[in-house]
């Protein structure tokens, strides 16, 4: 059971550059989300998807879209990155509806130069 | 909108000292609270949560939490703490409407001295 497992674990994107976070999940939750770090913020939250087929918005959601490929998998796209962007980002699950304790991945530390 | 507060940015003790963290939040209504804990270089844990009922909550490597409905807060304690709780501690709060996520406070890093 590996719990939450995200890749790449550490990343350097150039301004403009594409990439995109990958974020699965072995409990068999129905809720997962996206979070950023940044230092003396706490983590925000981006985007969240309460179960398979549903995405919404979180805090700070601009430069960012996600897809629910599955019940597994839920994935962050940053299309055209920029150095405001660096941070590290955090995936997490919870089950049911949203409620719960939420369950955190290993986090990708992305740096935008 | 929900928000979480963690008055102390950055708490040094030394071993056997007591601990305590304060979060303050604003939302009237019904809440789920929780404390995670952060070790250098690794992701969020859970130490406790608090859903209902006795609002006096024990969680893991003897810290406790008191929910206090009219002062709106969940205090983190330890009687006696030790290096290895060296960490960033960070409170977090879910509303049981609206949003299905939590919001966290921008977080206490403790440094525990030997």
């Amino acid at each position: 059971n590996a719990g939450v497992t995200q890749t790449p674990k550490f990343q350097v994107l150039k301004t403009g550059q594409s990439m995109t976070l990958q974020c699965a999940q072995d409990m068999n939750h129905n809720s997962m989300y996206w979070y950023r770090q940044d230092p003396g913020m706490g983590l925000r939250l981006i985007y969240y998807s309460a179960s398979e087929g549903t995405t919404d918005k979180g805090e700070v959601p601009n430069g960012y879209n996600v897809s629910r490929l599955n019940k597994r998998e839920f994935s962050l796209r940053l299309e055209s990155a920029a150095p405001s962007q660096t941070s590290v980002y955090f995936c997490a699950s919870s089950e049911g509806q949203g409620f719960n304790e939420q369950y955190f991945g290993p986090g990708t530390r992305l740096t935008v130069t | 909108a929900q928000s979480v507060s963690q008055h102390n940015h950055h708490v040094i003790l030394s071993e056997a000292a007591s601990l305590e963290l304060g979060c303050n939040y604003s939302y009237g209504g019904t809440v789920n609270l929780f404390w995670y804990v952060q070790y250098p270089g690794q992701h969020l844990q859970l130490l406790l949560k608090y859903f209902s009922g006795d609002p006096l909550v024990k969680g893991i490597q003897g810290f406790e939490a008191e929910f206090i409905k009219s002062k709106f807060s969940f205090n983190l304690r330890k009687p006696s703490v030790q290096w290895s709780d060296t960490a960033e501690y960070f409170c977090a709060v879910n509303a049981r409407t609206g949003r299905r996520a939590l919001t966290f406070g921008s977080g206490t890093r403790l440094q525990v001295q030997p």
